[in-house]
């Protein structure tokens, strides 16, 4: 079964430029995740969606953050304008939405982001 | 607020036993998951604990007491490819995953 797909895995841009991020769920999965890694801390949920609807987007900062996933598979972060403070490493995740499962969370690899 | 406390590091030998702990205050309880983290990857799942005991799976165990809102991650015959994070995660009455921000285990030789 292939896993979670991202990219890029590296981007380093200047302050107030743009940046987007994709990822590819494992196939049947349900729900999509994408959060925040900031170097020593745990993972901050930004956006959740269950197929193509947004469950959760709390965290996300809206003036400069937006996320969609339009046809209920795969998704795009984006970022504009970038300031320093959001150099992290930024993970999609996907889970299955069975009643007999743990439904338990599973990564890609991320992509490292660095605001200069 | 909804509160995941961990140690920041912790450092044991190779060969030895180590028991990483996890208290949690959560609004509601749905289930307590530990990730590993190696440096520069992402989490993988380790285990998964909602009703209270021991779940053993090969050299790591994983402890709940949902009263005392307490776990534990217990890794035996350590090896050096243990050395990475290990991440605290409960999901809460909304079934969402509240992170701790993980315990950083160093293997000595």
């Amino acid at each position: 079964e292939a896993g979670v797909a991202q990219s890029p895995r590296y981007k380093i841009i200047e302050k107030r430029q743009s940046v987007a991020f994709w990822c590819n769920p494992i196939s049947g999965h349900a729900t999509l995740y994408w959060y925040q890694q900031i170097l020593g801390q745990g993972p901050k949920l930004l956006i959740q969606f269950q197929n193509n609807g947004v469950v959760d987007d709390s965290q996300l900062p809206k003036d400069r953050f937006s996320a969609e996933r339009l046809k209920g598979v795969d998704s795009t972060l984006k970022i504009q304008p970038a300031k320093l403070e959001d150099s992290a490493v930024y993970l999609c995740a996907s889970s299955s939405l069975e009643w007999d499962s743990y439904n338990e969370q599973f990564f890609g690899p991320g992509t490292r982001l660095t605001v200069l | 607020g909804q509160n995941i406390d961990q140690p920041t590091e912790m450092t044991a030998t190779e060969g030895a036993i180590v028991q990483i702990n996890c208290t949690y205050q959560t609004s509601g309880f749905n289930g307590l998951f530990w990730y590993q983290q190696h440096a520069g990857e992402a989490p993988t799942f380790l285990s998964y604990n909602v009703l209270d005991g021991l779940e053993e799976k090969g050299r790591f165990s994983s402890f709940l007491s949902r009263s005392k809102g307490y776990s534990y991650l217990l890794l035996k015959e350590l090896q050096m490819k243990d050395s990475a994070s290990y991440l605290c995660a409960v999901r809460d009455s909304n079934y969402q995953l509240i992170w701790g921000a993980g315990t950083k285990l160093i293997i000595k030789p």
